[in-house]
């Protein structure tokens, strides 16, 4: 089945230690995002990359850093420089392209906790 | 820079009865409307999206929305509740401009009573 996988789902560092969140997807979509979700406030964009070897920074990047090396893969590190990383991630893909009706799929989420 | 509004974080409805989520968008030009749902520690799905096409828009498990551009609107509605529709809905917004860039609502909580 196609779709997309985050491991793990669940998480738990502590302060001051990097950490790495998975996003694999099998769609063959071009495009990947990163978003995190706090209650109350929605989704908001972290990263964003629309092809291999190309990433761009969302509404909050500060704290957090990317790497596009494969189509497939979309990883993102938590760094100790994010103030309040205790979070809920959601990775998602698109086909990609210029078309804004192209629907985003999302992944299952990783629940980070800094203890 | 566009926005999503949704009225009520948390909506309560009986089962059987109808389901109304709102939704309100801010807009200068033609905006492209989506509604996902979310069950809890899960991602989020698609039930439906508004590209143009047909401003009445069917989704899957029975929901609907409506684009009404005079009121800025893009309301979720479903005629009977059950209760697995208990979940978090989020409206979305984007716009043309190359890289899709979607703006989330804060999401409402339904509840649905037995």
């Amino acid at each position: 089945d196609g779709g997309i996988t985050q491991s793990p789902k669940y998480l738990f560092r502590k302060e001051g230690q990097n950490v790495t969140l998975s996003c694999e997807q099998n769609l063959n979509h071009d495009a990947m995002y990163w978003y995190r979700q706090d209650p109350g406030q929605g989704l908001r964009l972290i990263y964003y990359s629309q092809i291999v070897n190309d990433f761009q920074k969302g509404d909050i990047a500060e704290g957090y850093s990317v790497s596009r090396e494969k189509k497939e893969s979309f990883p993102l590190t938590v760094t100790s420089a994010q103030k309040n990383p205790t979070a809920f991630y959601l990775c998602a893909s698109s086909s990609g392209g210029p078309s804004v009706t192209d629907t985003q799929y999302f992944g299952p989420g990783t629940r980070l906790t800094v203890l | 820079a566009q926005s999503v509004t949704q009225l009520g974080s948390h909506v309560s409805v009986s089962e059987g009865a109808l389901v109304l989520l709102r939704c309100n968008y801010s807009s200068s030009v033609p905006p492209y409307l989506f509604w996902y749902v979310q069950y809890p520690n899960q991602g989020l799905q698609l039930l439906l999206k508004y590209t143009s096409a047909a401003t009445l828009v069917k989704g899957i498990n029975g929901f609907e929305a409506e684009f009404k551009k005079s009121e800025t609107s893009f309301h979720l509605t479903k005629p009977s509740a059950h209760m697995s529709d208990a979940a978090e809905y989020f409206c979305a917004v984007s716009y043309s401009g190359g890289y899709q860039k979607v703006t989330f609502g804060i999401g409402t909580k339904l509840q649905v009573i037995p």
